[in-house]
């Protein structure tokens, strides 16, 4: 299976501020064929069902602010956060589905400082 | 408006067995692939299993396979986790999602349904 990590495990960011999460996989989630890599991030509140934010490691999924963007490539990733918002308070996580199992990263838990 | 409702989740002893349900409507799931993932109290997310449109392709996350069975009807528009030879580590909130047509990552969840396995 493909592990995959996610860094930090928790974030504290000022509003207004940048908010910068990382996800590593232990191989390569770029499908050549396509040039596509099959990452997705998803935004998960308390009490709530995760949420598609980026799929394809960098494409928005329609109604998502503009303020969330993903990039990388291969093995690493990144979602950031351009301007912390206060409805940004979530646990955030990566997930590869380049191959089955759809593997998940452990998650980062984004707070206001 | 897409919706997935999950049920059937409860309390069940430990070697014990349940079967969830996920309604779904406001899509074509006749045509769409699923999933079940699942989440601990107060960890992330595992992805438990995975069906085809068609049921062709079946998969399965080591830690569910040979005790747990997907499957679905899509007359009914239902996606089913049918779980056997329950274990502590299987409680959690069970997840169905949809796949994307256009990839194989998760478009749609549902809100979710508790299984407690507890003696």
């Amino acid at each position: 299976d493909i592990v995959m990590t996610q860094s930090p495990d928790s974030l504290a960011v000022s509003l207004g501020e940048r908010a910068t999460i990382n996800c590593k996989s232990s191989q390569s989630v770029l499908y050549n064929s396509n040039n596509k890599n099959f990452l997705a991030w998803y935004q998960q509140k308390p009490g709530q069902p995760p949420k598609l934010l980026i799929y394809w490691a960098s494409t928005r999924e329609s109604g998502v602010p503009d303020r969330f963007s993903g990039s990388g490539s291969g093995t690493d990733f990144t979602l950031t956060i351009s301007s912390l918002q206060a409805e940004d308070v979530a646990v955030y996580y990566c997930q590869q589905y380049y191959s089955i199992s759809y593997t998940f990263g452990q998650g980062t838990k984004l707070e206001i400082k | 408006e897409v919706q997935l409702v999950e049920s059937g989740g409860g309390l069940v002893q430990p070697g014990g067995s349940l079967r969830l349900s996920c309604a779904a409507s406001g899509f074509p799931f006749s045509s769409s692939n699923m999933n079940w993932v699942r989440q601990a109290p107060g960890k992330g997310l595992e992805w438990v299993s995975y069906i085809s449109s068609s049921s062709s392709s079946i998969y399965y996350a080591d830690s569910v396979k040979g005790r747990f069975t997907i499957s679905r009807d899509n007359a009914k528009n239902s996606l089913y986790l049918q779980m056997n030879s329950l274990r502590d580590e299987d409680t959690a909130v069970y997840y169905c999602a949809r796949e994307a047509g256009s990839g194989s990552y998760s478009s749609y969840w549902g809100q979710g349904t508790l299984v407690t396995v507890s003696s």
